[in-house]
């Protein structure tokens, strides 16, 4: 299997704040990477596939790079309601595994 | 709207089987490939099998091999997993989702696009 993991495990930032995620994988998926979003006691929500592609309806200020193992979400100006979980999933192949989830709190 | 509604809550013995429920509407259910993910309490999200409910073909997480099947029922847009030989690390949420792909430079990329309402099993004797 694949292994995904994240940095930092968890965050805590203030409003406006420029924030950036960090995933990696164990072996080189090219750009087969999803990020998803998820609020307490809800699902998950795509936000970015193909590790760039913005999903219809997410906001611009989510933006997504990398290649190979090595990837990025940031989140250019938090907002208030961007306080969640974020994974990282790779679909090079399956099982499709996730990353451990990043937390980002109100500082 | 597009939506994915689970099967509600169950709570099952060590050893006992669970059948989860996902129907599919508001889109052509045959056409779109159905995934299953599950989050235990305070966890992170596990990548646990997908069906194509056109065809029946299956894939599943190696751990879950021997003790999962999956089924579709094309005439009601539902997609069934039964997990079997239940153990208390089986309690999570169970999630549907349905699998949208994007095609680009000739490669087909997959992302979860609509999930379900989520069915939380519990095991405990």
């Amino acid at each position: 299997d694949i292994q995904m993991t994240q940095s930092p495990a968890s965050l805590s930032a203030s409003v406006g704040d420029r924030v950036t995620i960090t995933c990696r994988a164990s072996q080189s998926i090219d750009n087969y990477l999803n990020w998803y979003q998820q609020k307490p006691g809800r699902a998950p929500k795509v936000l970015i596939y193909a590790a760039s592609t913005l999903q219809s309806g997410v906001p611009s200020r989510f933006s997504g790079a990398g290649s190979g193992t090595d990837f990025t979400l940031t989140i250019s100006s938090l907002q208030p309601e961007d306080f969640a979980t974020y994974f990282c999933q790779q679909s090079y192949r399956t099982p499709r595994t996730f990353g451990p989830g990043t937390t980002v709190d109100i500082k | 709207q597009l939506q994915l509604v689970q099967s509600g809550a169950a709570v099952k013995k060590p050893g006992a089987s669970v059948k989860v429920s996902c129907k599919a509407s508001g889109y052509t259910s045959s056409s779109s490939h159905i995934e299953w993910v599950r989050q235990a309490p305070g966890q992170g999200l596990e990548w646990l099998a997908v069906i194509n409910p056109s065809t029946g073909s299956t894939r599943f997480a190696p751990e879950l091999q021997g003790r999962v099947t999956m089924t579709s029922d094309t005439s009601t847009s539902t997609v069934y997993m039964e997990l079997s030989s239940l153990r208390s690390e089986d309690t999570a949420v169970y999630y549907c989702a349905r699998r949208d792909e994007y095609y680009s430079n000739y490669n087909y990329y997959y992302y979860m696009d609509v999930w379900g309402t989520g069915t939380t099993v519990t095991v405990s004797s």
